[in-house]
């Protein structure tokens, strides 16, 4: 089944633990991204990728780091979290570049909380 | 800044009639927009994608016009069901190979 993957699903952290949320997906697609998703904000890209060992900052990048040095998986990095990174996570990929108009396929959602 | 808009307050509507949702863009031309349904805690779903140079697409009963004069898209469900119930988002490109989205807005269908 086509699907995107993100690990764990829920994660209760404290303050300067450094945590990775796990992101893979099997349809061999080129762009993959991270979102955030809080109330009255909307979803606001952190991170995205547009190919292996390619990646740009998005509107929120502040406090986070990703990698992508194989195609399928595309990580999420705290190095030092904080109570303001409480919220709900997606990672999602699509076939091309993002600019070609192309559908995003989204996971299921991480949901952080930093205390 | 390149914006997407769409309203923010919920829309209610009573099953069976058309639901319509709005998407602005401030500061920029988008070349397409994408309009996706999100459920509560769940992961956005793409739904339509409408480009500049299209009036109108068509899916079911779902359809999107992209008004570049207007600089806006609507979103129609027509005969609409208490299962479409959910919160709709609009989805432009950015700045670079940036992605962004409106704020969504909620739909509540009614029995």
């Amino acid at each position: 089944e086509a699907q995107v993957t993100q690990n764990p699903r829920y994660l209760i952290t404290v303050t300067g633990k450094k945590l990775t949320v796990t992101c893979s997906q099997n349809m061999n697609h080129e762009y993959m991204s991270w979102y955030r998703q809080d109330p009255g904000l909307g979803l606001r890209q952190i991170y995205y990728s547009m190919n292996v060992e390619v990646t740009d900052k998005g509107d929120v990048p502040e406090g986070y780091k990703v990698s992508r040095k194989e195609k399928r998986n595309f990580p999420l990095i705290l190095e030092s979290p904080s109570p303001n990174q409480t919220s709900l996570y997606f990672c999602a990929s699509s076939p091309g570049s993002g600019g070609a108009a192309d559908t995003q396929y989204f996971g299921p959602g991480t949901r952080l909380t930093v205390l | 800044s390149q914006k997407i808009e769409q309203n923010s307050e919920a829309l209610n509507i009573q099953e069976g009639k058309t639901a319509t949702l709005t998407c602005n863009y401030t500061n920029y031309s988008p070349a397409y927009l994408q309009w996706y349904r999100q459920d509560p805690g769940r992961g956005p779903v793409f739904l339509l994608l409408i480009r500049e140079n299209e009036k109108e697409k068509r899916k079911e009963r779902l359809k999107v016009t992209f008004d570049t004069t207007l600089k806006q898209s609507l979103f129609h469900i027509t005969a609409s069901q208490p299962a479409d119930s959910a919160t709709y988002l609009c989805e432009g490109p950015n700045a670079g190979n940036m992605l962004t989205f409106g704020g969504g807005t909620r739909l509540m269908v009614k029995p």
